[in-house]
């Protein structure tokens, strides 16, 4: 069984802060590395797809890099903002159509 | 519009029901996914659909039911559910490129909570 952790489970920042978390999972089998971002009450949202070792990715303040042979991903946000607060959903795309989830970190960021 | 509907937002059934969770995609896409999270759990894949056939059954207890009755929609019919399978169930949408190598995004709808009394 495929498993993907992410890490940590709950994060707190300060408005202005920078901040990072980690995602972990089996480098064989490997397809490709998805982010998203979750708001309550709303739809996940697709932030980034990586999937060559070394991939950096960036949209606006966030962030994420990828390292398949060691199998984990990096994502950061810097300058977070309030409006950053959600969860942050890691998924292996282990074949077709095969998504394995991580369990999100929670970010909360404080005014 | 890149928007995955989902129908309806909550639901509380007992176990006797049968109820129906409706999903609705309007982008084209071919694929068709139907997922479950129970809380602080990662959401863990039930089906998938391809170009409207069941491609992917994750040993899914035979009371829940899929159904695909055209490319931009999807069903999950529920009946003689237990209190265990209350959760949030999510559909989501892809385009089905093979050729994507697993690069292709999923686009979700916001879910259904299910409580089941």
């Amino acid at each position: 069984i495929l498993n993907v952790e992410q890490s940590p489970q709950s994060l707190h920042v300060q408005e202005g802060d920078s901040t990072n978390f980690t995602c972990s999972f089996p480098s064989s089998n490997f397809y490709a590395l998805h982010w998203y971002r979750w708001e309550t009450a709303k739809s996940p949202e697709a932030l980034f797809v990586m999937t060559l070792n070394g991939d950096e990715k960036k949209k606006g303040r966030i962030s994420a890099t990828l390292n398949t042979k060691e199998g984990y991903s990096y994502l950061y946000i810097k300058g977070s903002q309030p409006e950053d607060s959600a969860t942050y959903l890691c998924a292996l795309h282990s074949g077709t159509y095969k998504y394995i989830f991580g369990t999100g970190t929670r970010l909360k960021v404080l005014a | 519009d890149t928007e995955v509907t989902q129908t309806p937002k909550h639901l509380v059934m007992g176990m006797t029901n049968k109820k129906s969770l409706k999903c609705e995609q309007h982008m084209g896409h071919r694929a068709m996914y139907w997922y479950k999270q129970k809380a602080k759990k990662p959401p863990e894949l039930m089906f998938v659909y391809s170009y409207e056939k069941l491609s992917i059954n994750e040993s899914v207890p035979s009371r829940f039911s899929p159904e695909c009755p055209n490319s931009s929609l999807l069903n999950l019919h529920l009946h003689a559910l237990q209190p265990e399978d209350s959760a949030l169930y999510l559909c989501a949408s892809s385009q089905d490129n093979r050729l994507a190598g697993g690069r292709e995004t999923q686009y979700f709808g916001p879910g259904t909570r299910l409580l089941v009394l």
